[in-house]
């Protein structure tokens, strides 16, 4: 069964440094992956996907995530954070069910950017 | 393009109230999704529609939640009567043919 675990609940940065958000995930098979952001109270925005193109993957705002096979990771990142990127992230794999994609989210990460 | 519309954005009711919350999805979507967000459960789907027809409702928790797509423009979802424990914030969204999911603002719940 398809599964993501994400493997901070909380993490914190300062403006002007990398970020990172760890995404393990579980599949029988090549996953399709995704990461979502969800500002205070508004819906989820899709970053970026990965669906067996390049393992490189490159999402809107600067983030981009790594599919690693031998990890079964799919870890997001951004070089330099902006106070804007403070966010919940959620990590995503998707999982064919009854002809069609079924989405399972991971816990999410939430994302703090301080001055 | 609007996005997905969702309406009321927040919902308060005593228990044992009916409560309904309303979905708009893109013009042109023919899949629609009604999601549930909680902190102890995180994101879970609810219900799946595909040309206006429930396909996998698996995810509804009991038979007090009941969801309807009309047409193409809009769906409900319903929940009668409604108990604290439903107090969540429920989205629904909406793609074309399995592509990418576009999510709603969400429709806070809060049953007293």
């Amino acid at each position: 069964a398809q599964s993501v675990t994400q493997l901070d609940s909380h993490v914190s940065v300062s403006e002007g440094t990398p970020v990172l958000l760890r995404c393990n995930y579980s599949s029988s098979y090549s996953p399709s992956l995704f990461w979502y952001v969800q500002h205070p109270n508004k819906g989820l925005q899709l970053l970026l996907k990965y669906t067996s193109a390049a393992t490189l993957v490159k999402g809107i705002n600067g983030f981009e995530a790594e599919f690693k096979k031998s990890e079964t990771s799919f870890h997001l990142t951004k070089p330099s954070a902006h106070m804007s990127d403070a966010a919940e992230y959620f990590c995503v794999v998707s999982r064919t069910s009854g002809g069609y994609n079924k989405l399972i989210f991971g816990a999410g990460t939430r994302l703090a950017v301080h001055p | 393009d609007a996005g997905v519309i969702q309406s009321p954005r927040h919902e308060v009711t005593e228990m044992g109230q009916e409560v309904t919350l309303r979905c708009k999805p893109i013009s042109g979507h023919n899949s629609l999704f009604w999601y549930r967000q909680t902190m102890m459960r995180g994101l879970e789907l609810l219900i799946y529609f595909n040309n206006n027809v429930p396909i996998d409702d698996s995810g509804m928790p009991e038979d007090r939640f009941s969801a309807k797509m009309p047409n193409a423009s809009f769906s409900t979802l319903k929940i009668q009567p409604s108990e604290p424990r439903d107090s969540a914030v429920y989205f629904c969204a909406s793609s074309l043919a399995g592509a990418e999911q576009f999510f709603g603002p969400g429709t806070r719940l809060t049953v007293l």
